[in-house]
């Protein structure tokens, strides 16, 4: 089924570990986004990308990095796991200005 | 900066009920687009409605509807008849079409929406 697909979906890391997130979208849609959701604050945006070749810093992009390999796909790394990034992260994209994102089904990260 | 505001964080109601859930903005854009999104237990995120700033028409869609109001900067949800599948958080997000080619949304906090039989 098109759409956007997360791996993995469940991890857990030990402090100082480094992982990345795989993120990938089969609807050509030119930009794709990283966002990070914890209770009580809903989604903050962590980093996104306009189009192929381009990322932009969001609203809490400290411990993180990403690589927008190509159109299809945005990966997120963590460097050095802190526990305070233990969250559900959540891949979305969207075709343009217009339209609203589709999101893949998270992946839940917690980091002991 | 923009913001929203959901100030419910959480409603239980009785199935059947009618149910409104409160979404605030701040943005001192003209143009902008407002969002909500449902999150079922199952933790996947969909949407369920976008509406531009320019267009002020209550939508209606089967049991869902949304009344936007400008001057009070609200974009509030109400389910009419509420069924246990309606339990779920709820996201209202904002929208400013910015940064070329980039569509940032800023999230509310979610209100938990939870339907007893």
């Amino acid at each position: 089924n098109a759409g956007v697909t997360q791996t993995p979906k469940f991890q857990v890391l030990k402090t100082g570990q480094s992982m990345t997130l795989q993120c990938a979208q089969d609807m050509n849609h030119n930009s794709m986004y990283w966002y990070r959701q914890d209770p009580g604050m809903g989604l903050r945006l962590i980093y996104y990308s306009a189009s192929e070749g381009t990322t932009d810093k969001g609203e809490v992009p400290n411990g993180y990095n990403v690589s927008r390999l190509n159109k299809r796909e945005f990966s997120l790394r963590l460097e050095s796991a802190a526990p305070s990034q233990t969250s559900v992260y959540f891949c979305a994209s969207s075709p343009g200005q217009l339209y609203g994102y589709t999101f893949g089904s998270g992946t839940r990260l917690t980091v002991v | 900066a923009q913001k929203v505001t959901q100030a419910q964080t959480e409603i239980s109601v009785v199935e059947k009920e009618d149910v409104t859930l409160d979404c605030v903005y701040e943005t001192r854009d003209t143009t902008y687009y407002l969002f909500w999104y449902k999150q079922p237990p199952s933790g996947e995120l969909v949407f369920l409605i976008r509406r531009n700033s320019f267009d002020e028409q209550n939508e209606i869609s089967g049991r869902y509807s949304w009344n936007f109001q400008k001057s009070t900067s609200s974009f509030n949800f109400t389910i009419t008849a509420s069924q246990v599948v309606d339990s779920a958080v709820y996201f209202c997000a904002l929208s400013e079409p910015r940064i070329q080619g980039a569509q940032k949304l800023v999230f509310g906090q979610g209100t938990r929406l939870t339907i007893n039989p």
